[in-house]
């Protein structure tokens, strides 16, 4: 299994242009989430999802779009991109039970 | 979901234990103790969960205290790659909808010295 795979691994933005930040998982879990850290902080829930065609909101969801077709992908679409969404964005799934497994992540950088 | 403190930073030598704390005073009682790693800038990593007994597996030990309100997690051979943020993470275990989300708080930085 690959696990949970994240592209791009790094990705430079203009102000106001918009991306879409794949995530795939490969262990047929239901449970996905997004995840943004800021130098010096923790980890902040942005959206997540309890199965195909079903997401929700997180702690920071303004500025972000999910949509979650299949079980296996769920990509984390940035609208409009801002300087303050720049930030390493980690991918997470999950059967709902204990353990959380992470991508390695997306540094994203909004100039 | 319970808030944690944990010290936001420690040191342990090479080849001993690291025995990190962490406090959730308010944890309440179908409330599980997480613990996730995070090295370098890696994804955070699970180590290891309990609810109110002792638990073990190949990477650590969680020791919970009889009333809950606080628990430590041992690494009994400290290396050098486990040099790390760890972070103590209290939630319900089950998920439910809108339940399966993890709160990281900022974690302990642990650093393993040759």
């Amino acid at each position: 299994n690959a696990g949970v795979t994240q592209t791009p691994k790094f990705q430079v933005l203009k102000t106001g242009q918009s991306m879409t930040l794949q995530c795939a998982q490969d262990m047929n879990h239901e449970y996905m989430s997004w995840y943004r850290q800021d130098p010096g902080m923790g980890l902040r829930l942005i959206h997540y999802s309890v199965g195909a065609g079903i997401t929700d909101q997180g702690e920071v969801p303004n500025g972000y779009n999910v949509s979650r077709s299949t079980t296996e992908d769920f990509p984390l679409r940035l609208l409009s991109a801002a300087p303050s969404q720049t930030s390493v964005y980690f991918c997470a799934s999950s059967t709902g039970r204990h353990e959380q497994y992470f991508g390695p992540g997306t540094r994203l950088t909004v100039t | 979901d319970a808030k944690t403190t944990q010290p936001p930073s420690m040191d342990c030598a090479e080849g001993r234990a690291a025995n990190l704390p962490c406090n959730h005073s308010t944890i309440s009682g179908n409330e599980y103790v997480y613990w996730y790693r995070q090295i370098h800038s890696q994804g955070p990593q699970y180590i290891i969960h309990g609810l109110k007994n002792n638990e073990t597996n190949e990477m650590a030990s969680l020791i919970i205290t009889e009333d809950r309100k606080s628990s430590t997690l041992i690494l009994p051979h400290a290396t050098l790659r486990d040099t790390a943020v760890y972070y103590c993470i209290v939630r319900v275990g089950l998920s439910n909808f809108g339940n399966e989300k993890l709160t990281f708080g900022t974690g302990t930085r642990l650093t393993i010295i040759p």
